[in-house]
């Protein structure tokens, strides 16, 4: 079946440095979405990107869709304490959506 | 309009009991999906439900299983409940069957002793 891989696993940064998280599929997607999940919270939705090659700002947030849609990435510049959380990508395979690992973003002041 | 409801919150079972979680979705949504989430293996797709028929099944046993009502309300049970079926239970409602974007409960937190 479908596998969705994310690295890295763990970034810590500084507050103000950029952080990246990227996304690989083992199959070419129909769509993918971002989920951030603060922690002791639920994931939540930020975005779903569907064309090849698709790129999509959130004011620091910058996302974007591969042009073989099988991998995808999220940018935050220069990061600020409220970006801490997990990111997660999914991709949705036969009716269902399949979620990567998550990338734990942490912050330091 | 209110988000994604999820009873109880935090719970606490023995080995061997079964447990039963409940749902309700964003009202108009139709399509209630169920994840297993625990630290070493992500956030895991139980089952999704559509029109109160199961359209998608994950890799977990038997001992899951659930329904979804009339009213799109859905309830998951877990039976013989083992110490590896602690985890935070997660409800996701969507206007589409599948794909579309996901609204998450803020979750079940089920500890097995």
């Amino acid at each position: 079946g479908q596998q969705v891989m994310q690295i890295p696993q763990y970034q810590h940064v500084q507050e103000g440095e950029d952080f990246t998280t990227y996304c690989n599929s083992s199959t070419t997607l129909s769509n993918i979405q971002w989920y951030k999940q603060r922690p002791g919270g639920h994931p939540v939705f930020l975005i779903q990107l569907v064309k090849s090659g698709e790129v999509k700002k959130q004011k620091r947030l910058t996302f974007q869709f591969g042009e073989a849609k099988k991998n995808s990435s999220l940018h935050i510049t220069a990061t600020q304490t409220t970006d801490v959380g997990t990111y997660f990508c999914a991709g949705p395979e036969a009716g269902k959506s399949t979620f990567g690992d998550g990338t734990t973003l942490t912050v330091k002041p | 309009k209110a988000g994604v409801t999820q009873t109880p919150r935090y719970l606490i079972k023995t080995r061997g009991q079964q447990v039963t979680l409940s749902c309700s979705p964003i009202s108009g949504h139709r399509s209630v999906s169920w994840y297993q989430q625990t630290p070493g293996q992500g956030l895991q797709f139980l089952f999704e439900y559509f029109s109160e028929t199961q359209r998608n099944k994950g890799n977990f046993p038997g001992r899951f299983s659930g329904r979804q009502f009339s009213n799109s309300r859905s309830e998951m049970n877990v039976s013989t409940l083992e110490l590896g079926d602690s985890a935070l239970y997660l409800c996701a409602s969507s206007l589409a069957q599948g794909t579309g974007e996901l609204f998450f409960g803020e979750g079940s937190r089920l500890t097995v002793l």
